[in-house]
């Protein structure tokens, strides 16, 4: 079953502002969005933004999600050492029945 | 608190089989879709399987369709993983999750001989 499409790494400066990127297609991100987790190394990820468009209580307000088309964006300003991690996106996709995570996008920041 | 404790995790041989379950607690255990997600070492997040509700819905990624079934029982507040048939492939730390907004800590699931 394909996946969504992550850029493997991201590095940012400290204070600075991520944009991690996530591409599927019409069955997927671009019919109901994607939700973003971020997983810390050697922790179970966690719930950062459902569908695109909102953020689960409890979640920083640094943090917004938004969708143009099939591909979806996680933006991260004020980047803070805490942000260092992996972040993944995922998707239902209608023509799979089934749920679709991106390979992960590994954020470092300076 | 919500909390999701994974357990029956191990080494099994290839041809072998687990069961894994779920214990919930915190949250509505019956109103929510649970899932099963793994991460084989050093790798990416894969869904598994989830099931809704009532347990009538039920959604396998392909390459476990035919060898895992997923089950809950909702008087007991847990899900469980039936693994039959596991291959080297299987390998990977097995998390459940509720609804993706609550997770367990994983249990690991060694497939060798």
């Amino acid at each position: 079953q394909a996946g969504l499409t992550q850029p493997p790494s991201v590095s940012k400066g400290l204070r600075q502002t991520a944009t991690l990127t996530c591409t599927g297609n019409s069955n997927n991100v671009g019919d109901r969005g994607a939700a973003w987790l971020q997983q810390h190394q050697g922790h179970p990820p966690k719930l950062l933004s459902y569908r695109s468009n909102s953020r689960p209580s409890g979640i920083s307000e640094r943090l917004s999600a938004s969708r143009s088309g099939d591909t979806a964006s996680l933006t991260i300003t004020g980047l803070q050492p805490e942000d260092e991690a992996d972040y993944y996106c995922l998707a239902w996709d209608s023509s799979l029945s089934a749920w679709v995570f991106g390979g992960g996008t590994k954020l470092t920041v300076l | 608190e919500v909390l999701l404790v994974e357990s029956g995790g191990g080494l099994v041989q290839p041809g072998g089989s687990l069961r894994l379950s779920c214990a919930a607690s915190g949250f509505n255990f019956s109103s929510y879709w649970m899932t099963w997600v793994r991460q084989a070492p050093g790798k990416g997040l894969e869904w598994v399987a989830n099931i809704n509700q009532d347990g009538s819905n039920k959604n396998y990624v392909d390459s476990v369709k035919g060898r895992f079934t997923i089950s809950r029982d909702n008087a007991k507040n847990s899900l469980y993983l039936q693994m039959n048939s596991l291959r080297a492939e299987d390998t990977a730390v097995y998390y459940c999750a509720g609804n993706f907004d609550y997770w367990g800590q994983g249990t690991l699931v060694t497939v060798s001989s």
